[in-house]
């Protein structure tokens, strides 16, 4: 079965610095793979996704994403972390169940930023 | 882009009686729309799958019952809690397929419900 593994549950970083979130999937066949971010009490904004192609993939707010077939992994990255950058963080891939294309999200990584 | 809108965004009821939250995709037609419960600093878990002019299914060990869906036309779903008991208070999510057969999802905002 389709699975998805954020292995960091709470990540700080300093303003300024470089992150990393990791995301491990488990899918037989080429994943749909996305990113999403929540805001406290608010639902969820794409950050960006992949399908095929480049296995670098560019979103918004200066994030990015490599996919790694061999590592099955999608890590999200940013160069310099912003103040305003702190929420919640999923992973989520695309599974076909019961004929519906659904979405299973990882446990999510909670991202804190400090000044 | 596409949005997706739920009200209320907040509600507190009483114990034993129901609510129902709407989910409506505003720029965009929805034949299906996926409902999610979130409880405090966890995932998003996916309760059932609402399509316009059939039942909804539901996942393993969500109560059909208890969670009415009903998707009423091709841009409104609605999840009834019915007896609502302090236990089903969480965060509820819906979100609508960008188009036909694709995986991106839009979301809504949210419901926050709380029973006391």
């Amino acid at each position: 079965a389709q699975s998805v593994t954020q292995p960091d549950i709470h990540i700080t970083v300093s303003e300024g610095a470089s992150l990393e979130l990791r995301c491990n999937y488990s899918y037989g066949a080429t994943p749909y793979l996305f990113w999403y971010v929540q805001s406290p009490g608010q639902g969820l904004q794409l950050l960006l996704k992949y399908f095929s192609g480049d296995t670098l993939v560019q979103g918004i707010k200066g994030f990015e994403a490599e996919f790694k077939r061999s590592q099955s992994s999608f890590n999200l990255r940013k160069p310099s972390v912003h103040w305003s950058d702190a929420a919640e963080y999923f992973c989520a891939v695309g599974a076909l169940s019961g004929g519906y294309n659904k979405l299973i999200f990882g446990a999510g990584t909670r991202l804190a930023v400090h000044p | 882009g596409a949005v997706v809108s739920q009200h209320p965004s907040w509600v507190i009821c009483k114990s034993g009686t129901s609510v129902k939250i709407e989910c409506r995709s505003l720029d965009f037609q929805a034949t299906t729309m996926f409902w999610y419960r979130q409880f405090p600093k966890q995932s998003l878990m996916l309760m059932a799958t609402s399509n316009e002019g059939s039942k909804a299914t539901y996942e393993q060990g969500v109560e059909k019952d208890k969670f009415l869906i009903n998707h009423a036309s091709l841009t409104l779903s609605t999840l009834t809690v019915t007896s609502a008991h302090p236990e089903d208070s969480s965060f509820y999510i819906c979100s609508a397929p960008r188009a036909t057969r694709t995986y991106e999802q839009y979301f809504g905002p949210g419901t926050r419900l709380t029973v006391t």
